[in-house]
Parts: C-alpha cells; structure tokens; sequence
C-alpha cells in the first residue's frame, strides 16, 4: 500500500510569488495535517483538516492556506513568499478525527532566492 | 507552556546500545512518539507510548516514560550504522486537533 505521497519533491521559487503543495494520504485517511521543518529544527504545526473542515491551526500567518477535497487529499497554499519560508514541508495522514499515530510523508523542499 | 527539549548530539559504537532522552512539559498530553528522520526523507514512526504506561518494548527498541518527571527516553539496543539519523520526540495534545509538539532533534551518529 502507498504511503503518503507529496509533489513536487522539490521546489525553487523568488520572493513574493505564491506555490501550492499538494499531498495524497494513505488509502482510508481521512485526517490530513501539515508541518514546516526549518533546517535545524523540528516540524512545527500549520494546519489539520478532517472531512474536509480546517480543525486546528498553527501560529502561522495569513499567507499560508490550505483545503482538504473530496477524495482526502490536501493542498498547502503559500502566498508572497518571504526568504523564511524555506523549508521542507511535511503532509502527515491518520485514519480519523481520533488521538492515532500520523504517518508522515517524506515532504516537499521550497527553497526561496 | 508548549516545550519538548531534546539533545542535540549523540554518538555511540556500532553495537553499542544508544540512550536519547526527551523531556516535554505538559502533563495532559495523551501520546508520545519517537519518528526517525533520514538524510532528505520525511518522517518515519518508530514507536509510541501511551501516557498510562511507563515502558513499551518493540524489538530493538525500548521506550521508557516518567511521568512524574516528564521525561521520555528511547533505547535501541545492538545498535548498527543503518540506524545514524535524527531522532524525534514528539507529544501530541490531549483534545481537539492532537497537533504534535516536536522536540528540536537528536542527531544520532554510530561509528563503525
């Protein structure tokens, strides 16, 4: 069975732009989260969505958006990129709403010039 | 508060057992969960504990869990090369979203 997967693996973008990442969970998830992981440190919460409902958001500006579609999977929207946005950044899927281990998946890389 | 601290370096002989630590500071998390980060990859989950026990053991792998201290550690016993990676510690909320909380990293080096 697939795991969750993320595109594109790796990004180049220039300040001010906007990019959106995409991620599948695995198969019968229903619970999509996703983390930013600065070089150096470890993931910090952005958002989670479950059936489609945005249910817990990080200490993150406007800027970032994301939305959950019908068939589970998700999209992390960035907009007016700043030079902090570098970073890799992380889906992570579980079957439910319930406290259960996330999977994670091995992440997108933005890298802003 | 939201904290989970972890050391940042480790470094043992292959074969040896590997002992990384973890302290976190609030008492109503539910879970705890060591993920192990290779070069370029995401996260992979390697165990997870319960707050309601104090040790788990899964092959090579032991998690102890002091609640009393809030401190969580990770033992790989016979440890070999493949296992060089960052190791995370991570809590998650009692309710609502069970966001995780993730300590800074432990950078686990085995020399051969």
């Amino acid at each position: 069975d697939a795991g969750v997967t993320q595109s594109p693996t790796h990004l180049i973008k220039t300040r001010g732009q906007h990019v959106t990442l995409r991620c599948s969970p695995i198969s019968g998830h229903k619970s999509v989260s996703w983390y930013q992981q600065v070089l150096g440190q470890g993931p910090q919460f952005i958002f989670q969505y479950y059936e489609k409902e945005e249910r817990g958001r990080g200490n993150f500006p406007d800027r970032f958006s994301a939305r959950q579609f019908p068939n589970y999977s998700s999209e992390l929207n960035v907009n007016a990129l700043l030079l902090g946005d570098s970073a890799l950044y992380l889906c992570a899927s579980r079957p439910g709403q319930e406290n259960q281990p996330q999977h994670f998946g091995d992440g997108t890389r933005l890298s802003i010039l | 508060g939201e904290d989970v601290e972890q050391s940042l370096f480790l470094s043992v002989r292959e074969g040896d057992s590997s002992v990384i630590n973890c302290t976190y500071t609030d008492s109503s998390s539910t879970y705890l969960y060591w993920y192990k980060q290779e070069p370029g990859a995401g996260l992979q989950l390697l165990t997870y504990i319960f707050s309601n026990m104090d040790m788990k053991q899964d092959q090579r792998l032991t998690v102890l869990l002091n609640k009393k201290d809030k401190h969580l550690s990770l033992r790989i016993a016979d440890t070999q090369t493949g296992d060089s990676a960052i190791y995370f510690c991570a809590e998650s909320k009692a309710s609502g979203t069970y966001k995780y909380i993730f300590g800074t990293g432990t950078r686990l080096k085995v020399l051969a």
